[in-house]
């Protein structure tokens, strides 16, 4: 069965700042990744996927994020953050014929003026 | 603008009453899912439904029910409230594609049982 593992239960950066988010997923063959950002209160809003070809993703808000099969890695980053970018990010792996979705704990993402 | 819509956002109910929490999406999705989510915590997936007349148990067990006898509506249902049972429901929904799956999610719903 496949896994995400998100290291980093909180960070803090500042206004202005870069942010990379990491993600860790276990699965024998190739996953579909993505994103999920959740505000305080609300549904999750997806961020990007990755199913395969280009393995840097583009997404929405600025993020991308980058698929790295050697590391079983796709960390999610943005060069600048914004204040508005507070909030739980989520990243979630799918795989098999079900497709299902198998998501991390989150990291929550504090902002600082 | 999400098109899958939970209701009610918030309840506060006593311990030992029936609810239900209703989940709509007007997409045509096929796939259907109900999360549980406590506070700072990941998603369990507690049901899911591949279609009309399709529902499955997920990985975290659950005391509640589903039902999907519309491919739109897809409600959950606790027969006794208890206070265990505080926490947040999230519901999804998926299109049945191989090349193009992710999740549209609601807003949630805020369950408290005292």
């Amino acid at each position: 069965a496949q896994s995400v593992t998100q290291p980093d239960i909180h960070i803090t950066v500042s206004e202005g700042a870069s942010l990379e988010l990491r993600c860790n997923y276990s699965y024998g063959a190739t996953p579909y990744l993505f994103w999920y950002v959740q505000s305080p209160g609300q549904g999750l809003q997806l961020l990007l996927k990755y199913f395969s070809g280009d393995t840097l993703v583009q997404g929405i808000k600025g993020f991308e994020a980058e698929f790295k099969r050697s590391q079983s890695s796709f960390n999610l980053r943005k060069p600048s953050v914004h204040w508005s970018d507070a909030a739980e990010y989520f990243c979630a792996v799918g795989a098999g014929s079900a497709r299902q979705l198998t998501f991390g704990s989150g990291t929550q993402l504090t902002v600082l003026p | 603008e999400a098109d899958i819509y939970q209701t009610p956002r918030y309840l506060v109910i006593g311990t030992g009453k029936k609810i239900t929490l209703e989940c709509s999406q007007t997409m045509g999705h096929d796939k259907m899912y109900w999360y549980q989510q406590d506070p700072g915590m990941e998603l369990h997936l507690i049901h899911y439904s591949y279609g009309v007349n399709s529902t499955e148990k997920g990985d975290l067990s659950s005391e509640s029910t589903v039902s999907r006898i519309r491919t739109e509506h897809f409600p959950l249902t606790l027969e006794s409230a208890r206070p265990s049972h505080t926490s947040q429901y999230l519901c999804a929904s998926s299109v049945n594609r191989v090349d193009n799956y992710g999740y549209t999610f609601g807003s949630g719903t805020r369950l408290t049982v005292v």
